[in-house]
Parts: C-alpha cells; sequence; structure tokens
C-alpha cells in the first residue's frame, strides 16, 4: 500500500518568507509526528499528533513554527518568517498507534536563502 | 534526564561482523527501537525489542538488557550497502509516549 507522502520535495525560499509543508499519512495510523534533521545530525522532534488529542508541540524551535492535522489525516507544518537556520529536511512519520513501528515519509528539503 | 548514547562513528570491513551499542536511562523503559537511515533518505524500522534478549532477523539481530539499560544492533556478513547510520530510540512511559532519538552512528563499510 501508499506509504508516507511529503510535499513538496525540495523547497528554497528567501529569508522572511513563509512554507508551508504538506504530510499525507499512511490510511488509519493515528499518530503522526514532524522531525527535522539538519545535514549530518539527528532527529530533532518537533510536534506529535495521537487521535483527537491535542497535540504534543513540546519540541516547536519557536513561535513561528505551529502545525495542523485536520480530519485526523492529512498535516501540513507552517513555517513564519523563515530564517536560514530553518534550513533542513523535515520528516513526517505516521504509526498505527503510540508507541508503535513510525513510518516515514521522504522529506521536505528546506533552503532558505 | 533520558539521554540515548551511541558511539557517533564506526568503521568496518566488508564482510565482517560489526555490533553497534546504545545505553538508556532505565526509568520508565517501555521500548527500543533501532532504525537504518542511508544517507540523503528516510530512516527505516530495523527492529523493536521489549524483552530482554536477542531478537535475530536475516543478517541483522537486535540485544536487549532491561536491567542493563543496554541494547546493541549486530550486523553479520557486513556488505557495502550496510553503509548508513543506524539510530537507536526509545520509548518512555509518560512522556506522552513519544520516541527519544540518539544521534546516531555513522557505519563505514570498506571493501
Amino acid at each position: 500500500g501508499a506509504g508516507v507522502s511529503q510535499s513538496p520535495s525540495n523547497k528554497v525560499t528567501e529569508k522572511g518568507k513563509d512554507v508551508e509543508l504538506r504530510c499525507d499519512p499512511i490510511s488509519g495510523h493515528t499518530a503522526l509526528y514532524w522531525y527535522r534533521q539538519s545535514l549530518g545530525q539527528g532527529l530533532e522532534f518537533l510536534i506529535y499528533f495521537q487521535g483527537n488529542s491535542a497535540p504534543d508541540k513540546s519540541g516547536l524551535p519557536s513561535d513561528r513554527f505551529s502545525a495542523e492535522r485536520t480530519g485526523g489525516s492529512v498535516s501540513t507544518l507552517t513555517i513564519q518568517r523563515t530564517q536560514q537556520e530553518d534550513s533542513a529536511v523535515y520528516l513526517c512519520a505516521s504509526s498505527p498507534g503510540p508507541t508503535e513501528t513510525q513510518y516515514f515519509g521522504p522529506g521536505t528539503r528546506l533552503l532558505v536563502l | 534526564g533520558q539521554n540515548i548514547d551511541q558511539p557517533t562513528e564506526m568503521t568496518a570491513t566488508e564482510g565482517a561482523i560489526v555490533q553497534i551499542n546504545c545505553t538508556y536511562q532505565t526509568s520508565g523503559f517501555n521500548g527500543l527501537f533501532w532504525y537504518q537511515q542511508h544517507a540523503g533518505e528516510a530512516p527505516t524500522f530495523l527492529s523493536y525489542n521489549v524483552l530482554d534478549g536477542l531478537e535475530e532477523k536475516g543478517r541483522f539481530s537486535s540485544f536487549l538488557s532491561r536491567s542493563k539499560g543496554y541494547s546493541y544492533l549486530l550486523l553479520k556478513e557486513l556488505q557495502m550497502k550496510d553503509s548508513a547510520s543506524y539510530l537507536c530510540a526509545v520509548v518512555y512511559a509518560g512522556n506522552n509516549r513519544k520516541l527519544i532519538w540518539g544521534l546516531g552512528t555513522s557505519l563505514a563499510v570498506n571493501p
């Protein structure tokens, strides 16, 4: 079946612009995660959605970052007023439930000039 | 804290065996994952351990000791394509049940 998909695959933007990154999880997966990974670095947790519960936003680095998940399926990560340090690969993962195996999308490579 | 410790880099020879260790805080432990990540790609699931012992899957095996807060990933008959980063991740109860990720071990397999 279809895996996790993300769009766009690459995004180049100018400093100060807003960007939206999209994630389509595997159908039926209740848990959805956003991570950020800079070149050669580990995964940095950003935000976690589980079913209809309030999202865990504890990893968002600043109030310029926000995410929503509509209808328990598609999620959008929004970065406002982008900065050069926001340049990274943004990975989305979904799992059938909390603590279960996470399946990752291919990521969105964001470059802020 | 809930630090996950792994070696940063390892080097091994094609055809050999390599063991990648991971240590973690035991309090609240609720399961451990290993993922493989090739350069420029997303992580992919390798194994999950929640009970003590060795889980074998072909050339890859994963071991867990809950009392020691220790796991290892064993790769046998190494191939060049095994060159990748190997990520250890732990589930802690009460942490909103999200994974805590190690920084990964970059493995280089040489001919």
